[in-house]
């Protein structure tokens, strides 16, 4: 398996642009989750999906972010407008239910806000 | 309030020496505590999973402890390599209902490990 796959790895935008993150999860896992990590505060799950269904999205910081799931092997995160303070690194990790050693994490989209 | 406070923030030290990292938490309910070692420019890879029962867990040279009672864990890297420079973050699992995503992230550990 080729691991958890995000695209694009780097994002420079400009702000009131919409940003979409992409995150392919690994076959056969039911979790999927988004991270978002700044230097300032480190790592935050935004929000996470069991099943392709949204369960916790009270990290997710204001409205201007959305998260979807269509299917098993999909998921985006969409930013809309975009702004500076948006900027950082968004992770998507997927997991098999209940089992934290088999959670991995995506390489990471960088994204810059301007 | 729920928080995990790592120390120190930033270490140096010369290859082949041991080296501790700190990881105290104020969680509750807790679940588990789990350590990440992440490379520069990439996500974090999990390096330990401890549950309230597990007080020590080893990866190769990693070896984590836990102390429910003070509310403490410890990464001890042995015979460091030049590899091991990475941040080292510990994460806090409060276990509410069985949701997965109650999770509590300390700010890491910088380890720069130099020849």
């Amino acid at each position: 398996d080729a691991g958890v796959i995000q695209s694009p790895r780097h994002e420079v935008t400009e702000m009131g642009q919409e940003v979409t993150l992409r995150c392919k999860p690994i076959s056969g896992h039911d979790y999927l989750f988004w991270y978002r990590q700044t230097m300032m505060r480190g790592l935050e799950l935004l929000i996470y999906f069991n099943n392709n269904v949204p369960i916790d999205d009270s990290g997710m910081p204001e409205d201007r972010f959305s998260a979807k799931m269509p299917n098993a092997s999909f998921s985006t995160l969409k930013i809309q407008p975009s702004e500076p303070r948006d900027s950082a690194v968004y992770f998507c990790a997927s997991m098999v239910a209940f089992r934290w050693d088999t959670q991995y994490f995506g390489p990471g989209t960088r994204l810059t806000v301007l | 309030k729920n928080q995990v406070e790592q120390s120190p923030q930033s270490l140096i030290i010369l290859e082949g020496k041991n080296c501790t990292l700190q990881c105290n938490y104020t969680v509750s309910p807790f679940s588990n505590l789990r350590w990440y070692k992440q490379d520069t420019g990439r996500g974090p890879v999990s390096l330990t999973i401890m549950t309230f029962s597990e007080n020590t867990k080893s990866n190769g040279r990693y070896t984590a402890t836990l102390d429910a009672d003070t509310k403490q864990s410890s990464l001890h890297i042995t015979a460091s390599q030049l590899s091991d420079s990475a941040s080292y973050i510990c994460v806090v699992s409060a276990n509410y209902g069985g949701s997965q995503g109650n999770l509590i992230f300390g700010k890491g550990t910088k380890l720069s490990v130099k020849p």
